[in-house]
């Protein structure tokens, strides 16, 4: 089925430690996205990636990385995870231009200790 | 930036009417998009508006006003299946999204 991939879909960590969310897309779209949830605070959006081979910072960036090395693939780094990164983390992917909707993957809950 | 404002919870009971408002303030407005969250899952695209006026798709409409910073999404005929969490969001020039809170509608037999 096309759409967009998360993995883990679960992950506890202790501070410190380096974490990789993967996320990957078989649509082809232009555009991906990585976006953190919590409670009361909606979606908000930590980096993003316009085309392969560029990306920017979103509303959220501190403590997080990411890189487009290619169409498909767009991974978020988190170097020293520290506990209020505790969150729900969706990744997303558009087509720049026309309706633009987003697609989302089904989210990596992530529990910093 | 995007300062996106919504009710954070409704209630309405099964076959009514509901309609979640949605302001904004933006720096660079490119199009207002509705999705619908169900508790743990992913956000799924519901409306896009561009320009002023009501889009319907089904038993689902959204408005928009954007000289008055203003949408609305119209749900009618609710089902016990429309309950869920439904989120505002504005693109910028960038086509990125910021989004809304989001709005817990409950319905009720």
């Amino acid at each position: 089925i096309a759409g967009i991939t998360q993995a883990p879909t679960s992950q506890i960590l202790a501070a410190g430690r380096r974490m990789t969310l993967r996320c990957t897309q078989d649509m082809r779209h232009n555009a991906m996205y990585w976006y953190r949830q919590d409670l009361g605070l909606g979606l908000r959006l930590i980096h993003y990636s316009n085309t392969a081979g560029t990306t920017g910072k979103g509303e959220v960036p501190d403590g997080y990385s990411v890189s487009r090395a290619n169409t498909d693939d767009f991974p978020l780094t988190l170097a020293s995870a520290v506990p209020s990164q505790t969150s729900v983390y969706f990744c997303a992917s558009s087509e720049t231009g026309d309706t633009g909707e987003l697609f989302f993957g089904e989210g990596s809950r992530l529990t910093v200790l | 930036g995007q300062n996106i404002d919504q009710p954070t919870e409704m209630t309405a009971t099964e076959g009514a009417i509901v309609q979640i408002n949605c302001t904004y303030q933006t720096s660079g407005f490119n199009g207002l998009f509705w999705y619908q969250q169900h508790a743990g899952e992913a956000p799924t695209f519901l409306s896009y508006n561009v320009l002023d006026g009501l889009e319907e798709k089904g038993r689902f409409s959204s408005f928009l006003s954007r000289s008055k910073g203003y949408s609305y999404l119209l749900l009618k005929e609710l089902q016990m299946k429309d309950s869920a969490s439904y989120l505002c969001a504005v693109r910028d020039q960038d086509y990125k999204l910021s989004f809304g809170a989001g709005t817990t509608v409950t319905v009720r037999a």
